[in-house]
């Protein structure tokens, strides 16, 4: 089955601490994303990355980091430079060739961390 | 300016009904997609349906078309014989040739038995 797959589904950190959140694809897709959502929101850009070992900043990237040094993995670290962490984050991968405009993104199940 | 607008925070419909989501847009780029994503309340992005901007038809996927109005920028989402499965959230989004996809903040559909 092809998909996106995102670890732990739950996630509970204590202030101060690094923690990472998994994200793996096996579509073979270039393109990867990271979001966040907070209750009653849309979904923010965090960091993107449209090949492997090169990615950029998105709208909201202060506190976070990426690495992507496998074409299916695009973990991220939660910061404890990130001053509000708690919410829903989702990882998206998408084609990421041919016309931009009809690059669909699909999504994983997405990981809900909580500060304690 | 907002990239997308979803203007109705929260809809009912009656099941087996039809029901429309406004979705309108803002772009200049003469190339740009449109997305509809279903979010139910386990929090997983599901896409629905897709819409090019050059693209002559709407698109239609099985209980879901997208209604697109070029000229005034709207790309709203019908769904026809609503189920009690089709309660969620539902958001519009917006691709243009960058690299970026835009969300709306989501209208919030209930379908009553």
């Amino acid at each position: 089955d092809g998909g996106i797959t995102q670890s732990p589904k739950y996630l509970f950190r204590k202030e101060g601490q690094n923690v990472t959140l998994s994200c793996e694809q096996n579509l073979n897709h270039d393109a990867m994303y990271w979001y966040r959502q907070d209750p009653g929101q849309g979904l923010r850009l965090i960091y993107y990355s449209q090949i492997v070992n090169d990615f950029q900043k998105g709208d909201i990237a202060e506190g976070y980091s990426v690495s992507r040094e496998k074409k299916e993995s695009f973990p991220l670290t939660v910061t404890s430079a990130q001053k509000n962490p708690t919410a829903f984050y989702l990882c998206a991968s998408s084609i990421g060739s041919g016309s931009p405009w009809t690059d669909t993104q699909y999504f994983g199940p997405g990981t809900r961390l909580t500060v304690l | 300016a907002q990239k997308i607008t979803q203007t109705q925070p929260g809809m009912f419909v009656q099941e087996k009904e039809a029901v429309t989501l406004d979705c309108t847009y803002d772009t200049s780029d003469p190339s740009y997609g449109l997305f509809w994503y279903k979010q139910p309340s386990s929090g997983e992005m599901i896409f629905l349906i897709y819409q090019g901007s050059y693209d002559q038809q709407n698109a239609t996927e099985g209980r879901y078309s997208l209604n697109f109005q070029k000229a005034r920028k709207s790309a709203n989402l019908v769904i026809s014989a609503s189920q009690l499965g089709d309660s969620a959230m539902y958001f519009c989004a917006m691709r243009e040739t960058g690299n970026q996809f835009y969300f709306g903040t989501g209208t919030s559909l209930t379908v009553i038995p």
